[in-house]
């Protein structure tokens, strides 16, 4: 089935450690998204990718990067420099030149420990 | 600036109640309106989507959402609420052309049985 992976589904991890959490999608879709979500405060987007080999902060992108090497797939890297970590994290994709409705992954969820 | 608001943090209603979840967004000009709903620990799924035409939307188990330009509002709503239907949901918009999706801070829903 079409859609969208995220590994690992839950992740820990020791202060001062860096953690990247994997997102791959097989939906052939060119915009791939990372959102940040903590209760009481919605989706807040990291980075986003609309093609291959580019890619664009987001509204809290201090702390983490990115890379999109491939369509398919779009992995987040949570450095030691992102103060706060401990979050839901979700990836999402849509097509480029479409409406923008987005199709979600299940979500990594990384505790700091 | 661009912005999403849901008026309501949290709502309780009894099953086999009505239902309606506020959405109020800024935008000058004609935006893409969507509804999605999160499970606990869940990605989110879209529940309905306008993007031109009749104003009254149909999405799936059974709910609804009228677009008012006037109002800038895009509300969501159910005759009839189910246990099952008590979930998280979120407003988004995206202005045409632009390349990323804004998202309310939610409205967490609970059901009394």
């Amino acid at each position: 089935d079409g859609g969208i992976t995220q590994s690992p589904k839950y992740l820990f991890r020791k202060e001062g450690q860096n953690v990247t959490l994997s997102c791959e999608q097989n939906l052939n879709h060119d915009a791939m998204y990372w959102y940040r979500q903590d209760p009481g405060q919605g989706l807040r987007l990291i980075y986003y990718s609309q093609i291959v080999n580019d890619f664009q902060k987001g509204d809290i992108a201090e702390g983490y990067s990115v890379s999109r090497e491939k369509k398919e797939s779009f992995p987040l890297t949570v450095t030691s420099a992102q103060k706060n970590p401990t979050a839901f994290y979700l990836c999402a994709s849509s097509d480029r030149g479409g409406t923008g409705e987005l199709f979600f992954g299940e979500g990594s969820r990384l505790t700091v420990l | 600036a661009q912005s999403v608001t849901q008026p309501d943090i949290h709502i309780t209603v009894s099953e086999g109640a009505s239902l309606e979840l506020r959405c109020n967004y800024s935008y000058g000009a004609t935006p893409y309106l969507f509804w999605y709903v999160q499970s606990p620990g869940q990605g989110l799924q879209l529940l309905l989507k306008y993007f031109s035409g009749d104003t009254l939307v149909q999405g799936i188990k059974g709910f609804e959402a009228e677009f008012k330009r006037s109002q800038s509002s895009f509300n969501l709503r159910k005759p009839s609420v189910h246990w099952s239907d008590a979930a998280e949901y979120f407003c988004a918009v995206v202005v045409e052309g632009a390349q990323k999706l804004v998202f309310g801070q939610g409205t967490r829903l609970t059901i009394n049985p």
